[in-house]
């Protein structure tokens, strides 16, 4: 299957600071990529949707400013958690949709980074 | 809005035995996908089966197999032969039909596989 690429795996950051986590399809073309998070023991929730070119689409109660997404290109989709807090910390999984997908509706998953804000 | 309902927190089954995951949807779409993924202790999310709503045979993955009960609105997954390997999260998973459309995801189910 295809391969979607997160990086990083794993981050630490103080409160305050701002943390980029990358979202790559390494083998094909993405226009729709998916921003989640997870929090221990629990679903993932749908947290934006990125289209490339466009602004991304936020669900409901997530705060766009403090979740920012751009999806440059189509192989790249990134997420920037803006001056992050404790309760920021959590696990985040991007997934993508390839071009040709279409009706297939498969979307494939990244590794998932595990953000720690202290 | 769609809903998709996993009334099983946790399962444990016995190594080789088989095991039947539960799960409820609530849609008034009539073109929709639906998918069953694990996650391993690993993280990352593994798609085991995916079953097309227009589609009335059920899906099946060498030892998963899904009981697609449309009129019901049912979608349990049947692991057979179960492996220590399969201990993980389930999840069963909704899209709407479309280019655009996003998975929603059930509060999943734990499942252990006890040698």
């Amino acid at each position: 299957g295809a391969v979607v690429s997160q990086h990083p795996s794993r981050v630490i950051c103080k409160s305050g600071t701002s943390v980029k986590i990358e979202c790559r399809s390494l083998d094909f073309q993405a226009t729709t990529m998916f921003w989640y998070r997870q929090f221990p023991k629990q679903s993932l929730m749908l947290m934006a949707t990125s289209n490339e070119g466009s602004k991304a689409t936020y669900e409901q109660g997530v705060e766009k400013d403090k979740f920012l997404i751009n999806h440059a290109s189509l192989t790249l989709s990134t997420l920037t958690v803006t001056s992050a807090h404790p309760e920021d910390s959590s696990f985040y999984i991007c997934s993508a949709r390839e071009v040709a997908g279409g009706m297939t509706g498969e979307l494939f998953f990244g590794e998932g980074s595990r953000l720690t804000v202290l | 809005a769609q809903t998709v309902t996993q009334s099983q927190p946790e399962m444990s089954v016995q190594e080789a035995e088989t095991v039947t995951l539960s799960c409820t949807y609530d849609t008034s779409e009539s073109n929709y996908y639906l998918f069953w993924y694990k996650q391993p202790p690993s993280r990352q999310m593994i798609l085991v089966i995916r079953q097309e709503a227009y589609k009335q045979q059920n899906a099946t993955e060498n030892r998963f197999s899904v009981n697609f009960q449309k009129a019901a609105k049912s979608f349990s997954l049947k692991i057979s032969d179960s492996q220590l390997g399969d201990t993980a999260m389930y999840f069963c998973a909704f899209m709407k039909g479309g280019s655009q459309g996003n998975l929603i995801f059930g509060k999943g189910t734990k499942l252990s596989v006890k040698p």
